[in-house]
């Protein structure tokens, strides 16, 4: 079982839409949460960080559900630039071993 | 603020040969540098942790020998592939963290091809 879950999509919407993304991470020591964006051939790029009690940035907001280990991010009214592929990150307080990449959600946002 | 640099952003050498790889955090302090690659349509892997003035950790996999990283100031890190082979080919990508804090930032990359 991989330790950071995500649908690798893809995601097709309309501009305008609401869409959701999901994320599981299997390890419970896990403190510290991030979204990143990248674009194709590209490095990633931070979006946010995810707090306990909930953040929002604009047309993003992330969540975190540390009972349900999932991490979520929900972008309203879609724009053709939110297309690329969005990493969920999972981080632990004890070194390295705890740092796990998701293998990404693609969106893209049609016209 | 949180820029980081990679050099080269591409380079293509013979099989046999090592390559340098320099990451630097421009305008701040790094404690942590990561070093990750990533294959065509694959994620991110994480290779191995580089702490300022300690030895490197590798994750499993990852052979020491042959991806040699230093770490010698709080705004560089290098890796060196050694012995590059073709399938050393890839896209490698560095992250430094500000000391105190766990976000990463993303040096823009540098793609290898070993021919």
């Amino acid at each position: 079982r991989k330790e950071v879950e995500q649908d690798p999509g893809p995601f097709n919407v309309p501009e305008g839409a609401t869409v959701a993304f999901n994320c599981t991470y299997s390890n419970s020591a896990s403190q510290s949460f991030f979204w990143y964006r990248q674009d194709c051939r590209k490095e990633p790029k931070l979006l946010m960080s995810v707090y306990s009690s909930g953040n929002e940035d604009g047309r993003f907001t992330a969540q975190l559900n540390r009972a349900s280990q999932y991490i979520s991010l929900l972008i309203r009214d879609s724009k053709l630039s939110d297309s690329a592929t969005y990493l969920c990150v999972a981080w632990g307080q004890t070194g390295a071993n705890n740092l796990f990449f998701g293998t990404g959600t693609r969106l893209t946002v049609i016209p | 603020g949180a820029v980081v640099s990679q050099h080269p952003s591409r380079v293509i050498c013979k099989s046999g040969t090592s390559v340098k790889i320099e990451c630097r955090s421009l305008d701040f302090q790094a404690t942590t540098m990561f070093w990750y690659r990533q294959f065509p349509k694959q994620s991110l892997m994480l290779m191995a942790t580089s702490n300022e003035g300690s030895k490197a950790t590798y994750e499993q996999g990852v052979e020491k020998d042959k991806f040699l990283i230093n770490h010698a100031s709080l705004t560089l890190s290098t890796l060196t592939v050694t012995s590059a082979h073709p399938e050393d080919s890839s896209f490698y990508i560095c992250s430094a963290t500000p000391s105190g804090t766990y976000e990463q930032y993303f040096g823009p990359g540098t793609r290898l091809t070993v021919t």
